[in-house]
């Protein structure tokens, strides 16, 4: 088992619409949790990050963590063409003094 | 406030030379971290660094090293390079020594030819 697993995608959605992104991790230890936005031939960006348990909103975008479940989701509301990147969900463990990422989805928004 | 800096962005080497890529981490930020990117395993960790002292280091043989300066620059070095270091390098800094909050350079993509 992945210690961070996401949906490779391509996950398809209209202009407009709210794309759902999710991120399951296995290190209950976990502690802090984070999205990066990813262009083709770019570094990551990061965009949001959570550390405590419910909703955390920024402008377009809403993290959501569930320590219970080890779930941690990021909504796009209103999605735009220029979302359409790859979304890579990274976990940190105090301790271990490092991100762990996630494959990646790669998110489509459909003009 | 300038970003993280890598240097160069783009190196073509030899299989079995060596290779010093550089990161300036953004003003007043202490931790610097060094991953790897694939198409096949993602972004692996390379190690961190912290005051000049590396705190933790990833499953990568001993070819790959680092180091971190007193003005918080750091570099990595890869020896005897084989087609497989093929990769996107980057680095990421962060402020505080619990490596929350990392912002990444633009990477430096190195082609082993």
């Amino acid at each position: 088992q992945k210690e961070v697993e996401q949906n490779s995608g391509p996950l398809s959605v209209p202009e407009g619409a709210i794309a759902s992104l999710n991120c399951t991790y296995s290190d209950r230890g976990s502690q802090s949790f984070f999205w990066y936005r990813q262009y083709s031939g770019k570094s990551p960006e990061l965009i949001m990050f959570i550390y405590s348990n419910g909703d955390k909103e920024d402008g377009r975008f809403t993290a959501q963590l569930n320590k219970a479940s080890q779930y941690v989701s990021l909504l796009i509301r209103d999605s735009q063409p220029s979302d359409s990147a790859t979304y890579l969900c990274a976990v940190y463990r105090p301790g271990r003094r490092a991100l762990t990422f996630g494959s990646g989805t790669r998110l489509q928004v459909q003009p | 406030k300038a970003g993280v800096t890598q240097t160069p962005r783009y190196l073509i080497k030899t299989r079995g030379q060596q290779v010093t890529l550089s990161c300036s981490p953004i003003s007043g930020h202490r931790s610097v971290s060094w991953y790897q990117q694939t198409p096949g395993q993602g972004l692996q960790f390379l190690f961190e660094y912290f005051s000049e002292t590396q705190r933790n280091k990833g499953n990568f043989p001993g070819r790959f090293s680092g180091r971190q300066f007193s003005n918080s620059r750091s570099e990595m070095n890869v020896s005897t390079l084989e087609l497989g270091d093929s990769a996107l390098y980057l680095c990421a800094s962060s402020s505080s020594d619990r490596n929350t909050e990392a912002f990444f350079g633009q990477g430096t993509r190195l082609t082993v030819v």
